[in-house]
């Protein structure tokens, strides 16, 4: 069974304004992390965001947001004010115990930003 | 401050050979992460290295293995080479220590290899 679903495999936005990626996840463990990353073109995966599952408050960082929706196991990513620099491929990961390197990546959203 | 380097960026293989990748952490950290991407799909684990010594290991034959060296950088070898094993290998570090909650994983650009 997939871990962490991405549903949608690409998504259009015009620049300027906010755009949701969506992100269901499944484990039976308490205690996980669910992380956002950004890969460009150029390959290289850019740290975006980072919810923990005892996290009270949804985390931010800047023009991004997670509105993270524990009953349902989503974690959405939300971006706000898009810019032309945003489109890239996005992908939504989970780190479940035992705490390591591993993280389980879903298949990505491809982000497309229209002037 | 130099993030995580790897080499080489591209390089073609015939099947059947061995290759070597490299990966130098980003300075202060000391903890190494491989993953294999396939095209049009997400990362997979293939393993960390902490302490020069094998510590996680997600679902990959034995054709793939590891170095870590005293001075943290990681070499991925992989034998036997075969068509599906085309994709991008990514070099992940953390640390100091091994990862744990919300610890963040900072990725390099990659080494795209491609089997023929």
């Amino acid at each position: 069974a997939q871990k962490i679903t991405q549903t949608q495999p690409g998504m259009f936005v015009q620049e300027k304004e906010a755009v949701t990626l969506d992100c269901t996840y499944d484990t039976s463990d308490p205690s996980y992390g669910l992380f956002w990353y950004k890969q460009p073109s150029s390959g290289e995966m850019i740290f975006l965001i980072y919810q923990g599952s005892y996290d009270q408050q949804n985390a931010t960082e800047g023009r991004y947001s997670l509105n993270f929706q524990k009953a349902r196991k989503s974690a959405n990513l939300v971006i706000s004010a898009s810019q032309l620099g945003d489109s890239a491929m996005y992908f939504c990961a989970m780190r479940e115990p035992p705490f390591g390197g591993k993280l389980i990546f879903g298949q990505g959203t491809e982000l497309s930003v229209k002037p | 401050d130099a993030g995580v380097t790897q080499s080489p960026t591209h390089l073609i293989k015939t099947r059947g050979q061995q290759v070597t990748l490299r990966c130098s952490p980003k300075s202060g950290h000391d903890t190494v992460s491989w993953y294999q991407q396939a095209l049009g799909q997400g990362p997979q684990f293939i393993f960390q290295y902490y302490e020069e010594e094998e510590r996680q290991r997600g679902n990959f034959p034995d054709r793939f293995s590891g170095h870590q060296f005293p001075n943290y950088s990681s070499e991925l070898n992989v034998n036997a080479l075969l068509l599906g094993d085309s994709a991008l290998y990514l070099c992940a570090s953390s640390g100091p220590g091994q990862p744990s909650g919300a610890n963040v994983l900072t990725f390099g650009a990659g080494s795209r290899l491609t089997v023929l």
